[in-house]
């Protein structure tokens, strides 16, 4: 059962520029949630997808936003970035129905912004 | 805003040591959840609790959820260097049983 694929791995941009972020969930599991993790403020709850639809939203601003397809598999993009916006973004899968176990978390994208 | 507070913050023991990290918070959690992150990857999940006063045992790993549901230790027994890593936990309500709120993480080195 192959696990969650986040692509790229490592992605350095510049300021102000745009970037997007994909991520492919378990095999039959509907629901992707990303998280942003940094040494400085720990793992934060970006948003959730569950059917195409976002069910969940943390407190970013609207320069994140992200999607999802009828196939499961996720995107996430940030616009107009900023140095503070380097983070490892992790996407986590889960069934999405029934009580929640717990993710399966991707190896994450490295963003780096210069 | 919830928070889930970690002590300790960085832990350095020897191998065969015991040690306990503790995952406290002022809010009630539905279910709560224990990870291990090693560098360069996404946490990977050790156990689920979900019923105040429950205990869960993994091997050399204990975890117990507190009887109000706000609180949670792991013990880690006989520590070996494979046990390295940052140790989180989270938290989840029932609704929004999927948006964890993450502690501010454990990170323990085991040498030889």
């Amino acid at each position: 059962k192959a696990g969650v694929t986040q692509t790229p791995r490592y992605l350095i941009k510049t300021r102000g520029q745009q970037v997007t972020l994909s991520c492919s969930p378990i095999s039959g599991h509907r629901s992707v949630s990303w998280y942003q993790q940094t040494p400085g403020q720990g793992l934060q709850f970006l948003f959730e997808y569950f059917s195409e639809t976002q069910r969940n939203k943390g407190n970013f601003p609207g320069r994140f936003s992200g999607r999802q397809f009828s196939n499961s598999r996720s995107e996430m993009n940030v616009s107009t970035l900023e140095l503070g916006d380097s983070a490892l973004y992790l996407c986590a899968s889960s069934p999405g129905v029934g009580r929640f176990n717990g993710y399966t978390f991707g190896s994450g994208t490295r963003l780096t912004v210069v | 805003t919830q928070l889930l507070e970690q002590s300790p913050q960085f832990l350095s023991i020897q191998e065969g040591e015991n040690l306990t990290v503790y995952c406290n918070s002022s809010s009630v959690f539905s279910s709560l959840q224990w990870y291990r992150q090693e560098p360069g990857e996404g946490p990977v999940l050790l156990v689920t609790v979900v019923t105040g006063g429950e205990v869960k045992k993994l091997k050399r790993l204990t975890f117990q959820f507190g009887d109000a549901r706000k609180d949670s230790s792991l013990h880690i027994t006989a520590a070996q260097p494979g046990d390295t890593g940052l140790y989180l936990c989270a938290g989840s309500n029932t609704g929004t049983a999927s948006k964890l709120t993450f502690g501010t993480g454990t990170r323990l080195q085991v040498t030889l």
